[in-house]
């Protein structure tokens, strides 16, 4: 199974501040990461797909970045419905593993 | 719009088989675009992609459930399936059905429509 690390694993932010989010793979994936938003007792939202291609709806604050095994997502300027927890997943190769989690908390 | 929205036990006890099922709403599941998944997710923890399903049957499941899982479709009722056999506490958990929309059919490649969950607790 390809093996995503995520970094750091709890983030402390303020509103409005630039928060970058990253996720390793434990081998090549080439684009197929997609990133999404979850928030407590609710289903994850899809944000990013095929590495950095906005998903329709997700602000514009969000972008991805990466290929093969390096990959992050960045939030340009926080707001208050961002704070939550982030999920990377591949898509390359089966299983289509997650990563473990950032959880983004109100500083 | 579609809708995905799953059902079953709340409780199952140790040992016995857990089941659940996913329907669709408001569009078809016979569509050669998507796959449709199982995903879950222990109170606090992280999530785990259990595997998927064509409309046509083929199955992928994740090799960390063994033979224990088993997704099934039935395309006349609109819904796909998931059974885990002899579980443990280790398998309580929310549960999630979600569509995957293929890359090569103008898909996301991603997991692009998801239900609200649904919570099992394996407990005697």
């Amino acid at each position: 199974d390809i093996q995503l690390t995520q970094s750091p694993s709890f983030v402390s932010a303020s509103v409005g501040d630039r928060v970058t989010i990253s996720c390793q793979a434990s081998q090549d994936v080439r684009n197929w990461l997609a990133w999404y938003q979850q928030k407590p007792g609710k289903a994850p939202n899809l944000l990013i797909y095929a590495a950095s291609t906005l998903e329709s709806g997700v602000p514009s604050r969000f972008s991805g970045s990466g290929s093969g095994t390096d990959f992050s997502l960045t939030i340009s300027s926080l707001q208050p419905e961002d704070f939550a927890t982030y999920y990377c997943q591949q898509a390359n190769d089966l299983p289509h593993t997650f990563g473990g989690g950032t959880k983004v908390e109100i500083k | 719009q579609l809708q995905l929205q799953e059902s079953g036990p709340g409780l199952v006890k140790p040992a016995e088989t857990l089941s659940l099922t996913c329907s669709v709403s408001g569009g078809s599941l016979s569509s050669p675009s998507h796959y449709w998944a199982w995903i879950r997710q222990p109170p606090g923890k992280g999530l785990e992609w259990i595997g998927f399903i064509y409309y046509t049957g083929t199955t992928y499941y994740s090799p960390s459930l063994g033979s224990r899982v088993t997704i099934s479709v039935d395309t006349s009722k609109n819904q796909f399936s998931v059974r885990l056999t002899s579980v443990t506490a280790a398998d309580t958990a929310l549960y999630f059905c979600a569509r995957f929309s293929k890359w090569e059919l103008g898909g996301r490649s991603a997991l692009d429509l998801w239900g609200r969950g649904t919570m099992v607790a394996v407990s005697p």
